[in-house]
């Protein structure tokens, strides 16, 4: 059981280019979420998606932010036009059924700074 | 009305000393409060929860207190051991959603 794969594990962007985050969920599992941790503060959730479908987007940035959960492959976590604001640390989860209460398995995140 | 406040931020404690983290929320609409303990360049880890209907948790060395009417709760680590040195979380959230609303962190050192 390799449990929650986020790659890459660190990612230096130069402010306007993209970055892209992948996300595999723990085999069996068919709901991911993706939290946005900045430096000192705890983690924000941002979205919670199942194959094909974004339920809840509530947490995500209006702009520049986008995420999609395809019929095959990973989870994706788009960022466009990055700022140095973007900067931190991006982690995934998944979980069995729907609710934090199932038990969020994390992955070890992406580490994003923007230069 | 969302926020989940905790303290201290960083706690330094003898080793097989207890190590106690509290927190405190604002929405009464809560009721799974789980913790979670993170070590540096990892993902956070599940380690204890529990929910309102009870007064207290226990699981090995690991604790959670809650007390409802004053909207707070803690975790005690008995018997601390320097394995047990890492950044705790609390965190809230609404059975069967899926939004957890995390404290800031707690930083636990363990000396020995």
């Amino acid at each position: 059981n390799a449990g929650v794969m986020q790659n890459p594990r660190h990612l230096v962007r130069r402010r306007g280019q993209e970055a892209r985050l992948r996300c595999s969920p723990m085999k069996g599992h068919s709901h991911v979420y993706w939290y946005r941790q900045l430096p000192e503060e705890g983690l924000k959730f941002m979205v919670y998606l199942q194959k094909e479908n974004i339920i809840d987007e509530s947490g995500m940035p209006k702009e520049r932010f986008s995420a999609e959960f395809p019929k095959e492959g990973p989870s994706i976590l788009r960022i466009q036009q990055v700022v140095r604001g973007d900067s931190a640390a991006y982690f995934c989860a998944s979980s069995p059924a729907r609710g934090s209460d199932y038990g969020y398995t994390f992955g070890s995140g992406t580490r994003l700074t923007v230069v | 009305q969302q926020q989940v406040k905790q303290s201290p931020q960083s706690l330094i404690v003898q080793k097989g000393g207890i190590s106690i983290i509290n927190c405190a929320y604002e929405n009464t609409a809560f009721d799974y409060f789980p913790w979670y303990q993170q070590f540096p360049g990892k993902g956070p880890a599940l380690l204890i929860a529990i929910r309102p209907d009870v007064s207290e948790k226990k699981e090995g060395r690991f604790t959670i207190s809650f007390n409802k009417s004053a909207k707070q709760f803690s975790l005690h680590i008995m018997d601390s051991q320097p394995g047990d040195s890492a950044t705790y979380f609390c965190a809230a959230a609404l059975l069967g959603n899926e939004k957890l609303t995390f404290g800031t962190g707690t930083r636990l050192t363990i000396i020995p």
